[in-house]
């Protein structure tokens, strides 16, 4: 169990360009999380994934932001158009389905997003 | 909708105090709930969990006990150390938030700065 990995660390890029983060789940996890952090606050839920199917979106989530999970394996989570508002912490979490909400997320160290 | 209330932060205190930190929450359904740790630099680590009421859950001389008639989940420590200086998350998972994700509902965090 090498644990979810998340790449890159950090991602600096002017407004306007497009970015795409990868996430890597724990093998044998079937559902994958994408949240955000800003600084002062807790994770916000974006998005959810069991397999390769996104079951789940947040409000948060707009049209510049999209997420695949070709395979039911690993995640990009890509922002077109990037704004001054995106610079955030993404973070990538998995989780075993066992048809309970007793299931702990297990975090990855997250993507450092910051526009300029 | 699910929320969860912690404490403000941060908290200061010296080692081997007695730490309490507070966490309410509501929720629609009968959720789980955890306590996740972020140590300076690293992602988030679950550090106890409890699935339903009276449960307490403990990890690392933590605990804290799902009180539904409270609708809380405090965090306590009889005697802390300055390596748990961190910031402290309270969240909840709920079965009937979204279409069954068990996404995580998050507090804002509590920084917790334990002095020598």
């Amino acid at each position: 169990d090498t644990g979810v990995s998340q790449d890159p660390r950090h991602k600096i890029t002017k407004r306007g360009q497009n970015v795409t983060f990868r996430c890597d789940p724990i093998s044998e996890h079937n559902r994958l999380y994408w949240y955000r952090q800003t600084l002062g606050q807790g994770p916000e839920f974006l998005t959810y994934f069991q397999n390769e199917a996104q079951l789940e979106k947040s409000r948060l989530l707009s049209d510049r932001f999209s997420a695949e999970r070709p395979k039911g394996s690993f995640s990009t989570l890509e922002i077109q158009r990037t704004e001054q508002g995106d610079s955030a912490m993404y973070l990538c979490a998995s989780s075993l389905d066992t048809g309970h909400s007793n299931q702990p997320q297990h975090f990855g160290d997250g993507t450092r997003l910051s526009i300029l | 909708g699910n929320s969860v209330t912690q404490m403000e932060g941060p908290v200061t205190l010296s080692e081997e105090a007695f730490l309490t930190i507070n966490c309410t929450y509501t929720a629609t359904g009968y959720p789980s709930l955890f306590w996740y740790v972020q140590y300076p630099g690293e992602g988030l680590q679950l550090l106890l969990k409890a699935t339903k009421a009276d449960d307490k859950g403990s990890n690392k001389g933590f605990e804290a006990t799902y009180r539904k008639e409270t609708t809380s989940f405090h965090l306590e420590k009889g005697s802390v150390q300055v390596s748990d200086s961190a910031v402290y998350f309270c969240a909840l998972s709920d079965s009937k938030s979204g279409a069954g994700s068990y996404q995580l509902t998050f507090g804002k965090g509590t920084k917790l700065s334990v002095i020598p």
